[in-house]
């Protein structure tokens, strides 16, 4: 498969634990997006890479929530001390130079008791 | 700020009839307009998108509309099947070097057999 590849698929964690989920993009596509998704609404924008530079950031991005991608191939997204507001899906989406079509993983399913 | 509108929420329609999602957006230098389709538990799957610069695309039983001036694109699906059940998106963006996708709130179309 050479889509876009999200790990884990669901997570479970306790209010207050440090999460971590990964994205492997699509081969050679410089661009890397993470969304979050919640019941019944479209993905808000968190944060967007091309190659390992982070060029922009949501306010939704608060400070507990840090995004890397190191050798512009793979991203983390770890979530520090997680409340219960932060359970959703997390989704992650790649898109090449040209054209910039952004195509989308699996996501991860956050919950937080 | 940046904004989709979407309507409508729900469209349920018998197999063969066809199915129009409206959108409405508020940033004026949007010029990239993709629809996405998500099932139950999958990350959202890119369908069609149109650009500024034409005012219809089709790709078989799916088209895409855009009103440059009105600010709105819409959907149709026409000889619906069961298979088209799904949550649709619009979203919305600059096309520029990349960026984020502005999504709206969602479709869940229905098809009955």
């Amino acid at each position: 498969d050479t889509g876009v590849s999200q790990d884990p698929r669901h997570k479970i964690t306790k209010r207050g634990q440090n999460v971590t989920f990964r994205c492997d993009p699509i081969s050679e596509h410089n661009r890397l997006y993470w969304y979050r998704q919640t019941l019944g609404q479209g993905p808000e924008f968190l944060t967007y890479f091309q190659n390992e530079a982070q060029l922009e950031k949501s306010r939704l991005l608060s400070d507990r929530f840090s995004a890397e991608r190191p050798k512009g191939s793979f991203s983390t997204l770890e979530i520090q001390r997680t409340e219960q507001g932060d359970s959703a899906m997390y989704l992650c989406a790649s898109s090449p130079r040209q054209p910039n079509e952004q195509f989308f993983g699996p996501g991860t399913r956050l919950t937080v008791l | 700020g940046e904004n989709v509108e979407q309507h409508p929420s729900t469209l349920s329609v018998q197999e063969g009839d066809s199915a129009v999602i409206k959108c409405t957006y508020s940033d004026s230098a949007s010029n990239y307009f993709p629809w996405y389709k998500q099932e139950l538990g999958k990350g959202p799957q890119l369908i069609i998108d149109i650009r500024s610069n034409v005012g219809e695309k089709k790709d078989q039983r799916i088209a895409v509309t855009l009103n440059k001036t009105a600010k709105h694109f819409s959907l149709h699906i026409t000889e619906t099947q069961p298979e088209d059940s799904a949550v649709y998106f619009c979203a919305a963006k600059r096309d520029n070097q990349g960026g984020k996708l502005i999504f709206g709130q969602g479709t869940e179309l229905s098809v009955k057999p």
